[in-house]
């Protein structure tokens, strides 16, 4: 069972269009998290949720929304899709809240996102 | 935000070298992790390290927490290690603060 999975892997797409990514959690965690890898490979936080209230949201364009239905899903909804929209999108999970120790990521599979 | 640097940026190996890398982080964490990206993208769990020493057959890392860094050995690489290995911290869980990475090349 993959603990975190990401549909689609990969989205071909053209400008101007709206497109979703599904994320789903199977580990029981209270946080979930999108990332962005740009193409130096640098990963950064988009959003973080923990029991579906938002709470990160870094600077973003507002055409990019987030939206957490449960604690185990958090989908990503992008409208009006741009050339520089195009990069992998990396959805995680982590249990924030634990009697000790810190909290650990794990990472789904990665969606490759191309705007023609 | 934590600063997190990691060195060398890019580093060849031949196949059956040994190898360290190396992460510096800017202020106090708890959680300290060690990925691999593979050539397919995937982002591997190699270890939870916040301190001490954690070892996984041929891979070994170590943080000092107090010193505010981390080094992953990789020993006999192999060419299946290639890709990029991010080093990754936080404190609240809020988000995880990424390394640059540290592209490797295992050549044979």
């Amino acid at each position: 069972d993959t603990a975190v999975s990401q549909t689609p892997k990969y989205l071909v797409t053209q400008m101007g269009n709206d497109k979703s990514i599904k994320c789903e959690q199977n580990l029981g965690h209270d946080t979930m998290y999108w990332y962005k890898q740009d193409s130096k490979k640098f990963l950064k936080i988009m959003f973080s949720y923990n029991n579906k209230e938002l709470i990160i949201n870094e600077t973003v364009p507002n055409r990019f929304s987030p939206k957490s239905p449960d604690k185990a899903h958090l989908n990503l909804h992008i409208n009006s899709l741009e050339l520089g929209d195009s990069a992998v999108y990396f959805c995680a999970s982590s249990q924030v809240y634990r009697r000790q120790g810190g909290p650990e990521a794990f990472f789904g599979q990665g969606t490759r996102l191309t705007v023609v | 935000g934590i600063q997190v640097e990691q060195s060398p940026p890019d580093l060849i190996l031949q196949e059956g070298a040994n190898s360290t890398l190396r992460c510096n982080f800017s202020d106090s964490v708890n959680n300290l992790q060690w990925f691999h990206q593979n050539p397919w993208g995937q982002l591997i769990n190699l270890f939870y390290i916040p301190s001490g020493t954690k070892q996984n057959g041929r891979l070994s890392a170590t943080t000092v927490a107090t010193e505010r860094y981390s080094l992953l050995y990789i020993s006999s690489s192999q060419t299946t290690d290639s890709g990029v290995y991010f080093c990754a911290v936080g404190y609240t869980g809020n988000q995880f603060y990424f390394g640059t990475g540290t592209s490797l090349t295992v050549i044979p």
